[in-house]
């Protein structure tokens, strides 16, 4: 079965600093692999996704995520922190089986809080 | 371009009364999945919906049974409800088959079961 562990349950950075939100997998074989964001109330907007091929992925919002095979991890990183990216962030794996990737299964999502 | 949309927004219900939660796809899309998000936990599938069949299901009781239209909307019944049913019900909506089409996610439903 594939599941998705995300270490850290509240990260807080300072306005401008890096970020680094860490996720690893569980899958047999290739996984499909997400980012998702979910602000206070509202549902999950998708950051960026790996499918195949390069493993950097760039996405919205000044994101990208690097998919490490060896590590089973998928890491979001992003160079420099605004206030506006306090959120609720969730890894996601689906099964590249199916053809589809609407059956994801998520972390339980790391809670970032920025300070100014 | 229309995303996906959700009715109602927030409901609120009695323990083992039944409810109906409604999702329109986004304009395109012809998947519908739905997801249930328990407070501080990332969402759990329930289960997926494509030419108005049931396609694939989580680990859901048969408590938990949808339907989907013609013009791809759907709909989350749950009967008999139980006060651990209370969460935040997100509809999804895709392309089936299409391995470049993520998931796109509504604003969801906040059930209360009291």
């Amino acid at each position: 079965a594939q599941s998705v562990t995300q270490p850290d349950i509240h990260i807080t950075v300072s306005e401008g600093a890096s970020l680094e939100l860490r996720c690893n997998y569980s899958y047999g074989a290739t996984p499909y692999l997400f980012w998702y964001v979910q602000s206070p109330g509202q549902g999950l907007q998708l950051l960026l996704k790996y499918f195949s091929g390069d493993t950097l992925v760039q996405g919205i919002k000044g994101f990208e995520a690097e998919f490490k095979r060896s590590q089973s991890s998928f890491n979001l990183r992003k160079p420099s922190v605004n206030w506006s990216d306090a959120a609720e962030y969730f890894c996601a794996v689906g099964s590249s089986n199916t053809g589809t990737a609407s059956k994801l299964t998520f972390g339980t999502g790391t809670r970032l809080q920025v300070t100014l | 371009d229309a995303g996906v949309t959700q009715s109602p927004t927030h409901l609120i219900k009695t323990r083992g009364q039944q409810v109906t939660l409604r999702c329109s796809p986004k304009s395109g899309h012809d998947t519908v999945s739905w997801y249930q998000q328990a407070l501080g936990q990332g969402p759990q599938f329930i289960f997926q919906y494509y030419e108005e069949e049931e396609r694939q299901r989580g680990n859901f009781p048969d408590r938990f049974s949808g339907h989907q239209f013609p013009n791809y909307s759907s709909e989350l019944n749950v009967n008999a409800l139980l006060l651990g049913d209370s969460a935040l019900y997100l509809c999804a909506s895709s392309l089936f088959g299409g391995e470049n089409s993520p998931l796109h996610f509504g604003n969801g439903t906040r059930l209360t079961v009291t």
